[in-house]
């Protein structure tokens, strides 16, 4: 049982590049989100998804896309990188049931943007 | 994490006791959360605590919840060196959402 494991670990991309972030989970959750995490900022989320095939904004959604094609992974875009995209990247994921929503997060992905 | 507010930095002896400030906005919350990143690592769900509990003790861990402040606080006891970490305070509210605050990073010192 793996829990969320994310591809790559570090990046680093020019401006103006494209690249894909991916997430994976192995415990049957519905719910996924992705956050980046700045200095001082806490963490954001940026998008989210409440099933396989739905996918919905979050506080800081404007330069990435996301998509649910298959319930376990989730996957984040980034179209035309900019510097301030720069930042570590997570991916959490939680089950339906009940209202205790503890969130299992993902190692992270540390993305530089120069 | 506009709505939860916690300070950024945090410096304790080992062995002394450390506590944790939060304050939250959104009375509506369910459940109230402590999460711990260890240096390169994701967050781990800590402790948590229901709404319409004041206290819950876990260990060297207590949290206390005063609702008609919206203030919560992680108590930890002795602290050791392992218990330098990034500790953020967390709400949810109905819609499988939290809203983290921004993280008290805590260094512990011999």
């Amino acid at each position: 049982n793996a829990g969320v494991t994310q591809t790559p670990k570090f990046r680093v991309l020019k401006t103006g590049q494209s690249m894909t972030l991916l997430c994976a989970q192995d415990m049957n959750h519905e719910y996924m989100y992705w956050y980046r995490q700045d200095p001082g900022m806490g963490l954001r989320l940026i998008h989210y998804s409440v099933g396989e095939g739905t996918t919905a904004k979050g506080e800081v959604p404007d330069g990435y896309n996301v998509s649910r094609l298959k319930k376990q992974n989730f996957l984040l875009g980034l179209e035309s990188a900019a510097p301030s995209q720069t930042s570590v990247y997570f991916c959490a994921s939680t089950a339906s049931s009940g209202s205790l929503y503890e969130q299992y997060f993902g190692p992270g992905t540390r993305l530089t943007v120069t | 994490g506009e709505d939860v507010e916690q300070s950024l930095f945090l410096s304790v002896r080992e062995g002394d006791s450390s506590v944790i400030n939060c304050t939250y906005t959104d009375s509506s919350s369910t459940y109230l959360y402590w999460y711990k990143q260890e240096p390169g690592a994701g967050l781990q769900l800590l402790t948590y605590i229901f709404s319409n509990m004041d206290m819950k003790q876990d260990q060297r861990l207590t949290v206390l919840l005063n609702k008609k402040d919206k203030h919560l606080s992680l108590r930890i006891a002795d602290t050791q060196t392992g218990d330098s970490a990034i500790y953020f305070c967390a709400e949810s509210r109905n819609d499988y959402k939290l809203s983290f605050g921004a993280g008290t990073t805590v260094t512990v010192r011999a």
